[in-house]
């Protein structure tokens, strides 16, 4: 099972809306609501943000937002901050046999 | 408060096996499973695995089956990760997380809370 697609980088400027895409297969994103996003700054403990394409955890800032559209997922960030310079992860249950595969991860940087 | 702790960093020479340590506090241990991921250096996140602390259910990524095994302490809350045949890549930061339940343990939990990590370097 392949890693899911993530661009490597995607930056933007404070106050700028961007989206980072996840895209996988029919097998997994495109078959199940089941695709989590994580922000993970290095040195850190990976954060959960998104889970179930679109739903937040409590305490997660609401300008992070989930959505899916066939086998791609999106992660938008709206209004970007300093403090969300991080990687960020997608995942996606891919059932029985594989269970989840990660994205390959994006740097965003804020310029 | 809700955490997860691991055991220390370890050192390892290829071939040997490595037995990391998860222990969970602050919530119904029996509620939420349990996944191991790994970031190797400059890597991303892989999945490794999960386990149902309450079943004993046991899903392994296809990539480590046969080397690896998770395991819960029989009379604690405790889970365990061991990695056996550890070669040169195996060099990484291991990561246990809860599953984010939904009133049982599904594999396909997202993950919500994450130990520190546990640096297991494989070196000669």
């Amino acid at each position: 099972q392949s890693a899911l697609t993530q661009p490597a980088s995607v930056s933007g400027s404070p106050g700028q809306p961007i989206t980072i895409s996840c895209t996988g297969s029919s097998s997994d994103v495109g078959h199940y609501n089941l695709v989590s996003w994580y922000q993970h700054h290095p040195g850190k403990v990976p954060k959960l943000i998104i889970y179930d394409v679109s739903h937040r955890p409590s305490g997660v800032s609401n300008r992070f937002s989930g959505s899916k559209s066939g086998n791609t997922a999106s992660l938008t960030i709206s209004g970007l901050q300093a403090d969300d310079e991080a990687d960020y992860y997608c995942t996606s249950y891919a059932g029985y046999n594989t269970v989840m595969v990660f994205g390959t991860g994006t740097k965003v940087t804020v310029l | 408060q809700v955490q997860l702790v691991q055991s220390g960093a370890e050192v390892k020479k290829p071939g040997a096996s490595v037995k990391v340590s998860c222990e969970a506090s602050g919530y119904t241990f029996s509620n939420h499973g349990v996944t191991w991921v790994r970031q190797a250096p400059g890597q991303g996140l892989e999945w490794m695995g999960w386990i149902s602390v309450s079943e004993g259910d046991r899903r392994y990524a296809q990539k480590f089956q046969g080397r690896v095994t998770m395991t819960t302490g029989s009379s604690t809350t405790t889970v365990y990760l061991e990695l056996r045949s550890l070669r040169f890549d195996d060099t990484a930061v291991y990561y246990c997380a809860r599953g984010l339940s939904k009133g049982w343990a599904d594999p396909s939990d997202a993950l919500d809370i994450w130990g520190q990590g546990t640096m297991v370097t494989v070196s000669s």
